[in-house]
């Protein structure tokens, strides 16, 4: 099983609805948890942290749940501009980073 | 103040040849990671150093492939007698001290193509 699963997509989604993304991981004992979202051949960009409590950040949603072991993220209301690859990414609170594979996303005008 | 600059952007190499990859942190950042993506794949974490020190390399492949972070100029990563199935994009991150994963800043890569 990978370490962490996701949709790989894409997923088209018309401008102003909402879409949602999970992804699952395999250790429980990961600590802290993210999503980054990487433009097509740029770098990858923190999005947000992902807390057990849930956290929202503007348009964007995200939550964690240990017992199932996935976090999901959620966009609302969703701009041209969210057009990007969304990253599940967690650590063991150490330094280093696992990064999923990513779930492409289009939102089409 | 500039962010994490990586140079140089994409690089060409033929089959045998070296490749060096340089990654300057951010001002301040003394933690230094790097990253592989391979094509249609998700970063891969390779190596982790402070200045003069390797901290983690579990990432790093066996052979031909060395990282530093000298105490002066920035982090390098080499690629001895590289193969194509080298070609990918490289990501470095720098992050201060004590802020770990949360800290993370990534440059803009270099691709590497193997011909």
């Amino acid at each position: 099983r990978k370490e962490v699963e996701q949709d790989p997509g894409p997923f088209n989604v018309p401008e102003g609805a909402t879409v949602a993304f999970n992804c699952t991981y395999s250790n429980s004992a990961s600590q802290s948890f993210f999503w980054y979202r990487q433009d097509c051949r740029k770098e990858p960009k923190l999005l947000m942290s992902v807390y057990s409590s849930g956290n929202e950040d503007g348009r964007f949603t995200a939550q964690l749940n240990r017992a199932s072991q996935y976090i999901s993220l959620l966009i609302r209301d969703s701009k041209l501009s969210d057009s990007a690859t969304y990253l599940c990414v967690y650590n063991f609170g150490n330094e280093k980073l696992t990064f999923g594979t990513g779930t492409r996303l289009t939102i089409i005008p | 103040n500039a962010g994490v600059m990586q140079n140089p952007r994409h690089l060409v190499r033929r089959r045998g040849q070296e490749a060096r990859l340089r990654c300057s942190p951010m001002k301040g950042h003394s933690h230094v990671y790097w990253y592989r993506q391979l094509p249609e794949e998700g970063l891969k974490f390779m190596v982790y150093l402070q200045k003069e020190n390797i901290i983690d390399e579990s990432g790093m492949p066996k052979e031909r492939f060395s990282a530093e972070f000298p105490k002066e100029g920035p982090s390098i990563l080499r690629i001895q007698q590289v193969v194509r199935g080298d070609s990918a994009a490289y990501f470095c991150a720098s992050s201060p001290p004590f802020q770990g994963s949360y800290g993370y800043t990534f440059g803009s890569g270099t691709r590497l193509t193997v011909v």
